[in-house]
């Protein structure tokens, strides 16, 4: 089975300075990856898309993505207390057509005020 | 914005019910995704669909069928609960090629006694 790898932390920041979230993923097929945030009790949302390698910028948050190492990354910088919750890496299975993604368990991160 | 929505935010039914959860989206989205989510395990593909009355299995399939008869609609049943059916059940959209990006709904938290 497809696996993706993430550390489930806590992984602590103090407000106003960079969080850096790592994903490793095995399919290495794939071609399209997400992250989602995921505050508690509450339903993933969409943060950022990345297809190619490479960096992708989208306000405060960078994703990072590197094929030949299946390692995806994402970056939030001036964290935020709001910016606390659990975020997920998602990669599209390989195989083209629509497919579910499959979801890391999750890195969860907390800001320090 | 993309909505997507799920009949019932919590519910509460008996082993041995037959359970529908429903999901609609309003984005004419092709695909449309069940995910269950439990704590330690992450999120799980049940099933998925790319077309009206058209259905692909997940990762974990037992127990549950679904049902797509129109394209912005998109449910899941249990058709026999079980305790190990207690769960968070997510639904989510998305277009087809180049996105893929999807989009979750609210979450429906199920409790099956």
């Amino acid at each position: 089975q497809k696996e993706v790898e993430q550390n489930s932390g806590p992984l602590s920041v103090p407000e106003g300075a960079i969080a850096s979230l790592n994903c490793t993923y095995s399919d290495r097929g794939s071609q399209s990856f997400f992250w989602y945030r995921q505050y508690s009790g509450k339903s993933p949302e969409l943060i950022m898309s990345i297809y190619s390698n490479g960096d992708k910028e989208d306000g405060r948050f960078t994703a990072q993505l590197n094929k030949a190492s299946q390692y995806v990354s994402l970056l939030i910088r001036d964290s935020q207390p709001s910016d606390s919750a659990t975020y997920l890496c998602a990669v599209k299975r390989s195989g083209g057509g629509a497919d579910g993604l499959t979801f890391g368990k999750g890195t969860h991160l907390i800001i320090q005020p | 914005d993309v909505k997507v929505t799920q009949s019932s935010r919590y519910l509460v039914k008996r082993t041995g019910e037959k359970v529908f959860l429903e999901c609609v989206q309003d984005m004419d989205h092709e695909n449309m995704f069940w995910y269950r989510q439990d704590p330690g395990l992450g999120l799980r593909l049940i099933y998925f669909s790319y077309d009206v009355k058209m259905k692909e299995k997940g990762d974990i399939p037992e127990g549950y069928s679904v049902s797509r008869e129109k394209k912005e609609r998109f449910s899941l049943i249990l058709e026999s609960a079980s305790t190990n059916q207690t769960s968070m059940y997510l639904c989510a959209s998305s277009e087809t090629s180049p996105s893929y990006e999807q989009y979750f709904g609210p979450g429906t938290r199920l409790t099956v006694t």
